[in-house]
């Protein structure tokens, strides 16, 4: 099955610092979506992107279809940004899943 | 528009006991998925169900089990509680019938078993 793989996986910051989070994934899928997962549990939705890139605030995102990877910046973190984020691949209407990057934004 | 509710909250049960975790997807959805995560893990995907069918399941034992009601709202049942089964259980909802879906989630069960 499809492999997805996240680096790196643990990313130690300051407040006002820029960041990029990597997504590899080992065949073509249909979709790619990125979430961050809040310290209470809660996976919001970042990005919905098969391929090209989207911008939504401080974060934006970039999905290289044929080269199999997928990119997150998120730029001027803030403490608000710490979390675990994960990369997930639409495989035959699953999400397959990376094990996460953990981001600490210190202030 | 309301997003993905999920019932209880919290749900502490001990070993051997039953759970049932409650899902209600948003308005217009109707597949819903079952992940569990385990503390400080990834999510592992249990079910699928659309349309009131299982559509697949994870690799999990048959005591994990579940529903999907007319209206979409679904529940999973978990039988025989073991303590590894102390998770938070995430609950997703997209459509169906459109390759690479996008799905939302809901705010998560925690369930402890003691």
């Amino acid at each position: 099955g499809i492999q997805v793989e996240q680096s790196p996986p643990d990313l130690i910051l300051q407040e006002g610092a820029n960041s990029t989070l990597r997504c590899n994934f080992s065949d073509s899928v249909n979709n790619l979506q990125w979430f961050h997962q809040n310290p209470w549990g809660q996976l919001i939705n970042l990005f919905y992107i098969p391929s090209g890139t989207k911008q939504n605030g401080r974060l934006s995102a970039t999905t290289v279809a044929t080269e199999r990877y997928s990119l997150l910046y998120i730029s001027s973190s803030q403490t608000t940004d710490s979390g675990v984020y994960f990369c997930a691949v639409d495989s035959n209407y699953q999400l397959i899943w990376g094990a996460g990057t953990k981001l600490i934004i210190k202030p | 528009e309301a997003g993905v509710t999920q019932s209880p909250t919290h749900l502490i049960k001990t070993r051997g006991q039953q759970a049932t975790l409650r899902c209600s997807p948003i308005s217009g959805h109707t597949s819903v998925y079952w992940y569990q995560q385990a503390l400080g893990l990834g999510l592992q995907f249990l079910l699928w169900y659309d349309e009131g069918e299982e559509r697949n399941r994870g690799n999990f034992p048959p005591r994990f089990s579940g529903r999907q009601f007319p209206n979409y709202s679904s529940e999973l049942n978990v039988n025989a509680l073991e303590l590894e089964d102390s998770a938070l259980y995430l609950c997703a909802s997209s459509w169906y019938g459109l390759a690479g879906v996008e799905q939302f989630f809901g705010p998560g069960t925690r369930l402890t078993v003691l």
